[in-house]
Order: structure tokens, then sequence, then C-alpha cells
């Protein structure tokens, strides 16, 4: 299992500019989520998903969408990109077993720029 | 609002000392803990969690945590530390009622020197 995958692992936007960044897990988890982090600040949940169809707003959502049209995917859009969008960006996915409650597995980051 | 307190932003310690990492929490009810370790360059991987049972906890690399309810608190500790350890360490929190994602804490940054 290559478990969850990110892409890209860097880029740089201008500001206005939109991206899509890709996150996809092969272990056939229900629940996904991204995150961002910021130095001195954690993680902080931008949205999540409990299934196909089904996203749901986290802490921080505004500047950003998502969808989940496959269980496997969960593509996280800028729309607008902005300097405060200047961040590390982590997809995680949980199996079923315990709702969003349950041990979250993490992608490996996608590091985003905005100049 | 549920939120997670990480008291030390960042601990130096030389190899072979005992490390104890603070983590408290607000909400009352009943609650999963985990912590989470992201050594450099890498992502995020679970350490240890707590669900219920026991209140000491031991998890990977021969560390532990200890959940004390009177106190809101899962404070990580390990014996003696390595320079391998050498990574930022996340307190997360979550109730395990309702359908309610994790919340971290800001996480504290341990560099151990030899």
């Amino acid at each position: 299992n290559a478990g969850v995958t990110q892409t890209p692992k860097f880029r740089i936007l201008k500001i206005g500019q939109s991206m899509t960044l890709q996150c996809t897990q092969d272990m056939n988890h229900n629940y996904m989520y991204w995150y961002r982090q910021d130095p001195g600040m954690g993680l902080k949940l931008i949205y999540y998903s409990v299934g196909a169809g089904i996203t749901d707003k986290g802490e921080v959502p505004n500047g950003y969408n998502v969808s989940r049209s496959t269980t496997e995917d969960f593509p996280l859009r800028l729309e607008l990109a902005a300097p405060s969008q200047t961040s590390v960006y982590f997809c995680a996915s949980s199996p079923p077993g315990q709702g969003l409650t349950d041990t979250q597995y993490f992608g490996p980051g996608t590091r985003l720029t905005v100049l | 609002a549920q939120s997670v307190s990480q008291h030390n932003h960042h601990v130096i310690l030389s190899e072979a000392a005992s490390l104890e990492l603070g983590c408290n929490y607000s909400y009352g009810g009943t609650v999963n803990l985990f912590w989470y370790v992201q050594y450099p360059g890498q992502h995020l991987q679970l350490l240890l969690k707590y669900f219920s049972g026991d209140p000491l906890v031991k998890g990977i690399k021969g560390f532990e945590a200890e959940f004390i309810k009177s106190k809101f608190s899962f404070n990580l500790r390990k014996p003696s530390v390595q320079w391998s350890d050498t990574a930022e360490y996340f307190c997360a929190v979550s109730r395990n009622s309702g359908n309610t994602p994790l919340v971290f804490g800001k996480g504290t940054r341990l560099s151990v020197i030899a």
C-alpha cells in the first residue's frame, strides 16, 4: 500500500492564481481530511469528508474548496491564492472504526508559497 | 470550544535525559487522546493513543503517556531520549461520542543534543 499520497510536493503561486492540491489514499478509508500547518500554530483543519459525496468545513475553510467524488480522492482547491495561504498542507485519512475520532494516516505534505 | 494546550514550545535535552511533554485539554466529556510525531522532513505519524482502559499507554520507540482525567492531562514521557527523537510532537484530542474531528495542539519541538 502506498498509503496517503499528495501532489505536488512544492508549488509557488502568484497572488490570484488558482490550483488544486491532489490527495489519494489506497487504504479504502471512509474519512479524509485537509490540514494546514503554520510554524508554531500546529495543524488546523480546513475541510473533511466522511465519505464520497459528503464534505464539511473545518476550522479554517475560507479560501478553499473540496470535492469527494470517489473514496480514494480528496482534492483541495484554492481559487484565488493569497499570501495568507502560504503554508504546508497535509492530507490525512482514517478508517471507519471510530469515525472521525480514529487514528489518522498522513500524507507527506505540499509546501505552498504564494507571492 | 474544545482546545488543546501544549505547555512547551521548544524543549532542548541532552541524550539520555528524561522527557516529559505536557498536554492539557478543555473538554469535560469522554475523550480520545493522541500523540503524533513529525520527524524532520517527514509527515506526521502516530506515536500512541488512548481510547479507554489502562490510563498508562505505551507507544512506539519507548514513549508512554498517562491520562489523568482529574487534571485533563495526557502528558508524554520517555525515560531516556536519543538524538533520533529530535522531532515535533503534537497532542490531539477528540470526543469519542459524536462525530467531532481531532483538535491538535500547537506542538512542542524537541531538540536532543549529544
